[in-house]
């Protein structure tokens, strides 16, 4: 099963509005990271917030994370018609070697219509 | 310009065949990694690498094998066992554990 579930699959919102997406995982984490997608391209990183961490801004973007409950938020205010993509969170899963694995959830589509 | 490339972007494969997709980065990553894409899906994580000469197996590695003879250089190669390889590959590359990634442009590999 995925650490990370994202939440809506599907967001249709106008422009101008803001666009939240949440995020909720299983096992404990070093960092959790949003990451963005448009269609048929690489993806690329927004922002990183660590677990002692309880929120980060980023221009538009606003990430809150609760690790007692697991769970992060991505809000974009005053969205515009260039924010429509696929946002994704992925977690950083610590190992008990040094190695530690990037988890990613399965996204939530994101269309701002103009 | 540092960054990450992978080639090519398209691939064709043939049944019985293997086909091996391509990953170099130059910003002196200790970090690489492999993910996999079905479309509408999330990423799934096939292989990763901390450090030259080894590598972990991900989720769902079987089918697939990598090398990482050069810390730039992390090719995948996907195997005549994964009978179902048609899919958008994505390799990526961090500074180190607990890092932001950066990703290649992907490769879309279909089967013939």
């Amino acid at each position: 099963s995925q650490q990370g579930e994202e939440d809506p699959q599907a967001l249709s919102i106008q422009e101008g509005e803001n666009a939240t997406m949440n995020c909720s995982y299983k096992t404990s984490i070093n960092n959790l990271q949003w990451y963005r997608q448009n269609s048929g391209r690489g993806l690329v990183h927004l922002i990183l917030i660590r677990s002692n961490e309880r929120e980060k801004h980023s221009g538009r973007l606003r990430v809150t994370l609760d690790t007692s409950k697991k769970s992060s938020s991505l809000l974009i205010t005053a969205s515009r018609a260039a924010d429509t993509a696929s946002y994704f969170c992925a977690t950083d899963v610590p190992l008990k070697t040094s190695y530690d694995k990037v988890i990613f959830g399965p996204g939530t589509s994101l269309s701002v219509i103009p | 310009d540092g960054g990450i490339t992978q080639s090519p972007k398209y691939l064709f494969r043939k049944e019985g065949q293997n086909v091996t997709l391509s990953c170099e980065q130059n910003l002196n990553h200790d970090a690489m990694y492999w993910y996999r894409q079905d479309p509408g899906q999330g990423l799934r994580l096939i292989y990763y690498s901390q450090i030259v000469n080894d590598f972990q197996k991900g989720d769902i590695a079987e089918g697939y094998s990598v090398s990482r003879e050069k810390k730039e250089s992390f090719p995948l190669t996907v195997t005549s066992a994964q009978k179902n390889p048609t899919a958008f590959y994505l390799c990526a590359s961090a500074a180190g554990g607990w890092e932001k990634l950066f990703f290649g442009s992907g490769t879309q590999l279909s089967v013939l």
